[in-house]
């Protein structure tokens, strides 16, 4: 079965640093997000992204945060300059149907440890 | 405020037993939930969804009730097996509409199972 695929498995940055999460959503999926699950907490809605533009975003996703789709298979996740409260896990996950609906396909996600 | 929430944090079964998760969710405008699995180390994983329109649907061993009445939501698991020990969270969606899916998830609560 096609699987969402996040890279690294596990990122460690110095506070204030750039990084970048990469993504490849299932490749004929249209509809693209990005959340985000502080340790012990819920999952967070970040982002969706839809035909090269950002559909919706939460409070959290503030002009630190960017996404691109820079080719036909990647989606990325930005953080211009972290902060010891950007830690934790993130999660991509990408869709199909236009409907969004059966939205269950979540990747591995990749751990952001800030320090 | 508007909220998903959980009842209870945890739930431990014995194998062969069935388990009921609940969810209480108070956005009545609300038109679609999930719910999802998340063993450690991995994303959330779709496990059934229903709209609103519909108070119950069934997969395998698993069957979602949704009570709009009272807002509320369930997953129950026939014969619960210890792969079946994960967190479980109910999510719904909170989109601007149309295609648009923005899901607000739940806290989660911890099934073990018991061999």
């Amino acid at each position: 079965e096609p699987e969402v695929t996040q890279t690294p498995s596990h990122q460690v940055t110095q506070m204030g640093q750039e990084v970048i999460l990469r993504c490849v959503p299932i490749s004929n999926h249209l509809y693209f997000y990005w959340y985000r699950q502080i340790l012990g907490q819920k999952v967070e809605f970040l982002v969706s992204f839809y035909n090269n533009e950002i559909s919706e975003k939460s409070e959290i996703f503030d002009d630190q945060f960017s996404v691109e789709r820079p080719d036909g298979s990647n989606f990325t996740l930005k953080i211009r300059s972290t902060k010891l409260e950007d830690s934790a896990m993130y999660f991509c996950a990408s869709s199909e149907e236009r409907t969004g609906e059966k939205m269950g396909h979540f990747g591995n996600g990749t751990r952001l440890t800030v320090t | 405020g508007e909220s998903v929430g959980l009842h209870l944090p945890t739930l431990s079964v014995q194998e062969g037993d069935n388990s009921i998760i609940n969810c209480a969710y108070s956005n009545s405008a609300s038109d679609y939930f999930i719910w999802y699995k998340q063993e450690s180390g991995k994303g959330p994983q779709f496990i059934i969804d229903i709209r609103s329109n519909m108070d119950k649907r069934q997969g395998q061993r698993v069957t979602v009730l949704l009570n709009k009445t009272v807002k509320h939501l369930s997953l129950q698991i026939a014969a619960t097996q210890p792969g079946d020990s994960a967190v479980y969270f109910c999510a719904e969606n909170r989109g601007s509409g149309g295609s648009n899916y923005k899901l607000t998830f739940g806290k989660g609560t911890l099934l073990t199972v018991n061999p």
